[in-house]
């Protein structure tokens, strides 16, 4: 199966600032079949993007997802208070279908 | 608008079955387009994939259940289940059910959104 290795595995940044969040796969994800979500405390996951760098429906554009291959990027460019969570990605290019472990996004 | 939402007992005795109910409101279930999946979290934890389902019958599942895991589907109530058997500890977690799109017409399972609240299922005697 696929293994994602989210980093780092925390992040902390000040409102304002731009994150960048990383996520790097064992092997190349077909056709990058890649999605990143958003999860608050005692909240679902929320899909952010798919297919690597396409806005899900109602996310803000400070949101943006790009790379290829092994090596994708999610980044935020201008952090909001409602934006410090957990992010996950997850790869739907071979099966079993897996998720990273996560990056937090802490206020500083 | 499409909602989710799970439920089942909140805790269940080691080495029993695990029954959970998702039900769908705000779209059929009977779509082509979609499959409709199953995901859980462990405490503190990331999130592991289950399952996923076709309104045809066509399953998925996650080998590292070893076969303990079977989804099935009822269109007449817009509801999809999970069954999960042999239980032990590692099982305790959040168990989410949520919309699985394919990337394209006929596809494998693909993303997942929207999710349901989650229902957290504690195993232990």
């Amino acid at each position: 199966e696929i293994v994602l290795t989210q980093s780092p595995g925390t992040l902390s940044l000040s409102p304002g600032e731009r994150a960048t969040l990383s996520c790097r796969a064992s092997q190349s994800i077909s056709s990058n079949y890649l999605a990143w979500y958003q999860q608050k405390p005692g909240q679902a996951p929320r899909l952010l993007i798919y297919g690597a760098f396409s806005r899900a429906t109602g996310i803000p554009d400070r949101f943006s997802g790009s790379g290829s291959g092994t090596d994708f990027t999610l980044t935020i460019s201008r952090l909001e208070p409602e934006d410090f969570a957990v992010y996950y990605c997850q790869q739907y290019g071979s099966s079993p279908r897996t998720f990273g472990r996560g990056t937090k996004v802490e206020i500083k | 608008q499409l909602q989710l939402q799970e439920s089942g007992p909140g805790l269940v005795k080691p080495s029993e079955t695990l029954s959970l109910t998702c039900t769908v409101s705000g779209r059929s279930i009977s779509s082509r387009s979609f499959y409709w999946g199953w995901i859980r979290q462990p405490p503190g934890k990331g999130l592991e994939w289950i399952g996923s389902i076709h309104y045809s019958g066509k399953s998925y599942y996650n080998p590292s259940l070893k076969s303990r895991g079977t989804i099935s589907i009822d269109t007449s109530k817009n509801q999809f289940s999970l069954k999960l058997t042999s239980l032990t500890a590692a099982d305790t977690a959040v168990y989410y059910c949520a919309r699985d799109r394919p990337p394209y017409d006929h596809g494998d399972p693909g993303w997942l959104d929207p999710w349901g609240q989650g229902t957290l299922v504690a195993v232990s005697s």
